[in-house]
């Protein structure tokens, strides 16, 4: 589909539940993202790395914690999730965040995540 | 806070017609402005991107850019059942992120 991986497609959790998001871009970008989507909602930027450097954390609540190990590979970390945080989950990569404005991002296909 | 809008439809348009999406932002700073179309359980991906006041074509689409007016808009001529979607508008900001619009669904009717 695109050079942006996620697994798993659909996750099921309860709110005391852990479990982790995984992203893979194979497009050699420096700059990786998280997103939530919801319905009828903008796109919300949650967490940006660049360089393996987190760059932006929007506000996120601490029961979500990102993990950027190389410029290839992003987590999410997910710990007592509330059901709002029900959602898809996006995770995009670009050439490099902080080259302006004709860095166009790539996104991968979702994580569906429901929380009970 | 800086805004992108859409209106969020559904718009409907006949097959064969030019379906106009439109978009506008607040932030008079922007330099950069996407579009991307997401079909319904996919995920968004780049179909223009456009910078400079004007209009920008590719192929059957194109981009139109008003920065005194805040306005982008993107124009599908002989619109085809397959280019039913949801259309986000992105908007590069002064604050170096990207700003997105909720999203317009268009339906082209056969």
């Amino acid at each position: 589909e695109t050079g942006v991986t996620q697994t798993p497609r659909h996750l099921v959790m309860g709110m005391t539940n852990k479990k982790s998001l995984k992203c893979e871009q194979h497009l050699g970008h420096n700059a990786m993202y998280w997103y939530k989507q919801s319905a009828k909602k903008p796109l919300e930027l949650m967490f940006v790395y660049n360089f393996k450097e987190q760059t932006e954390n929007n506000s996120v609540p601490s029961r979500f914690s990102p993990e950027c190990p190389n410029s290839s590979h992003l987590f999410l970390h997910l710990h007592t999730l509330q059901p709002e945080d029900s959602a898809l989950y996006l995770c995009a990569s670009s050439q490099d965040s902080t080259s302006g404005r004709t860095d166009t991002q790539y996104f991968g296909p979702g994580t569906r995540l429901t929380v009970l | 806070q800086k805004e992108v809008e859409q209106n969020s439809g559904p718009l409907s348009v006949p097959e064969g017609a030019i379906a106009s999406l439109n978009c506008t932002y607040s932030d008079r700073g922007s330099q950069s402005f996407f579009w991307y179309r997401q079909y319904s359980g996919k995920s968004p991906e780049l179909i223009m991107s456009i910078y400079s006041n004007g209009d920008k074509e590719d192929g059957r689409f194109t981009a139109q850019l008003n920065k005194a007016s805040q306005y982008v808009s993107l124009l599908i001529r002989d619109s085809q059942p397959s280019d039913s979607a949801t259309y986000l508008c992105a908007v590069w900001g002064s604050n170096y992120q990207l700003i997105w619009g909720a999203g317009t669904k268009l339906i082209i009717k056969p």
